[in-house]
């Protein structure tokens, strides 16, 4: 069974610019998270969709925004990017229905904004 | 609302060396309890869980127990390797249907051997 897959891996913007990260969770899985984790603030949680919906939402500005599609494959974008935005962002995905709150996260992508 | 403090790192061990890594937990409901681990340039993975009181999750030599009472689950580990130097992450989870999972800030290992 494939695992959840993000891309880009790595990726340089410059500040102003924006961008769109991408992931695919495991086949099945209907909930997929983000997190931005960053040596200063660890993990913070962004958001979380279900079909299609966004159920929860971090303490993030407006310039974070996401979705997702009827496949669960779900997009997170930044507008504006400040050089704050620069971090590894992850994307997790899990089961829901009958589960603990497991989470099965991808590697990451990791921005760097100049 | 909830939250999992855990303890600073980072954790320098010599090979072989026993491992304590505090983790305790304020939630309302009944959580689920999750330690993931983080290894270089990689996403996090779950190490072990437990999801009621008294439970003990274990994992490649890892062992945490759900204590309600202390609102605590520490992980340890009896011997640890160089190839355990990771991060590693407290977690919890209320209500299932809803994955806001709540982390630690998480307490980087490194084992020398």
């Amino acid at each position: 069974k494939a695992g959840v897959t993000q891309t880009p891996r790595y990726l340089i913007k410059t500040r102003g610019q924006q961008v769109t990260l991408s992931c695919s969770p495991i086949s099945g899985h209907r909930s997929v998270s983000w997190y931005q984790q960053t040596p200063g603030q660890g993990l913070q949680f962004l958001f979380e969709y279900f079909s299609e919906t966004q159920r929860n939402k971090g303490n993030f500005p407006g310039r974070f925004s996401g979705r997702q599609f009827s496949n669960s494959r779900s997009e997170m974008n930044v507008s504006t990017l400040e050089l704050g935005d620069s971090a590894l962002y992850l994307c997790a995905s899990s089961l829901v229905q009958g589960t603990t709150g497991e989470l099965f996260f991808g590697e990451g992508s990791r921005l760097t904004v100049l | 609302g909830n939250s999992v403090t855990q303890m600073e790192g980072p954790v320098t061990l010599s090979e072989e060396a026993f491992l304590t890594i505090n983790c305790t937990y304020t939630a309302t409901g009944y959580p689920s309890l999750f330690w993931y681990v983080q290894y270089p340039g990689e996403g996090l993975q779950l190490l072990l869980k437990a999801t009621k009181a008294d439970d003990k999750g274990s994992n490649k030599g890892f062992e945490a127990t759900y204590r309600k009472e202390t609102t605590s689950f520490h992980l340890e580990k009896g011997s640890v390797q160089v190839s355990d130097s990771a991060v590693y992450f407290c977690a919890l989870s209320t209500n299932g249907g809803y994955q806001k999972v709540t982390f630690g800030t998480g307490t980087k290992l490194q084992v020398i051997p």
